[in-house]
């Protein structure tokens, strides 16, 4: 089954406005960590997470892990239209490491 | 740029043939990972290398297969092609060291078709 969970699918806002994707992982995990993927693109990191409750930011940008290892955010202040993309959590678990099902973000100018 | 490539970018093929899918790792790095992408999915782990064996596998049959050589570059093969192969292969290469997970960077894919 599903190892790690993303909520929403899609979200689609106007630019300007904020968003947050979440993400939950059936077991703890040692850290987490997101990456965007542009329309046609691949993957590209964003950051690691590592310590229960961590908090960090990137501009606009606000990551969060949680204090139990098994869930984590990710908050846009003020999206711009450059941060249209698919944006995935993912982890390991074990020797393996699993991606989220993504949330797909497209904003109106 | 991340510094990964992969060959080919796009592949056309039929039931039942075999491929080969190849990736540059990064300067530096000795860890590679490759994923398959369904469209509109998440990247779902194949299997992972590391100093040359494989370090961990997803949920895909035998007839997926790989290799790292000593360049730290990686095969991904696949055998007795179906039609639910048809996606796009990601290679991803890091760093690793004592266990560690670091970031970890992709190409730009190869688009595999299976008619």
């Amino acid at each position: 089954g599903q190892q790690v969970m993303q909520i929403p699918q899609y979200q689609h806002v106007q630019e300007g406005e904020d968003f947050t994707t979440y993400c939950n992982s059936s077991t703890t995990l040692s850290n987490i960590q997101w990456y965007k993927q542009r329309p046609g693109g691949h993957p590209v990191f964003l950051i690691q997470l590592v310590k229960s409750g961590e908090v960090k930011k990137q501009k606009r940008l606000t990551f969060q892990f949680g204090e139990a290892k098994k869930n984590s955010s990710l908050h846009i202040t003020a999206t711009q239209t450059t941060d249209v993309g698919t944006y995935f959590c993912a982890g390991p678990m074990g020797y393996k490491f699993y991606f989220g099902s993504g949330t797909k973000l497209n904003v109106k100018p | 740029e991340t510094g990964v490539t992969q060959s080919p970018t796009h592949l056309i093929k039929t039931r039942g043939q075999q491929v080969t899918l190849r990736c540059s790792s990064q300067s530096g790095h000795n860890t590679v990972s490759w994923y398959q992408q369904a469209l509109g999915q998440g990247p779902q782990f194949i299997f992972q290398y590391y100093r040359e064996e494989e370090n961990g596998r997803g949920n895909f049959p035998p007839r997926f297969s790989g290799l790292q050589f000593p360049n730290y570059s990686s095969e991904l093969n696949v055998n007795a092609l179906e039609l639910d192969d048809s996606a796009l292969y990601l290679c991803a290469s890091s760093f690793k060291l004592s266990g560690e997970v670091h970031e970890q960077f992709f190409g730009p894919g190869t688009r595999l078709t299976v008619l």
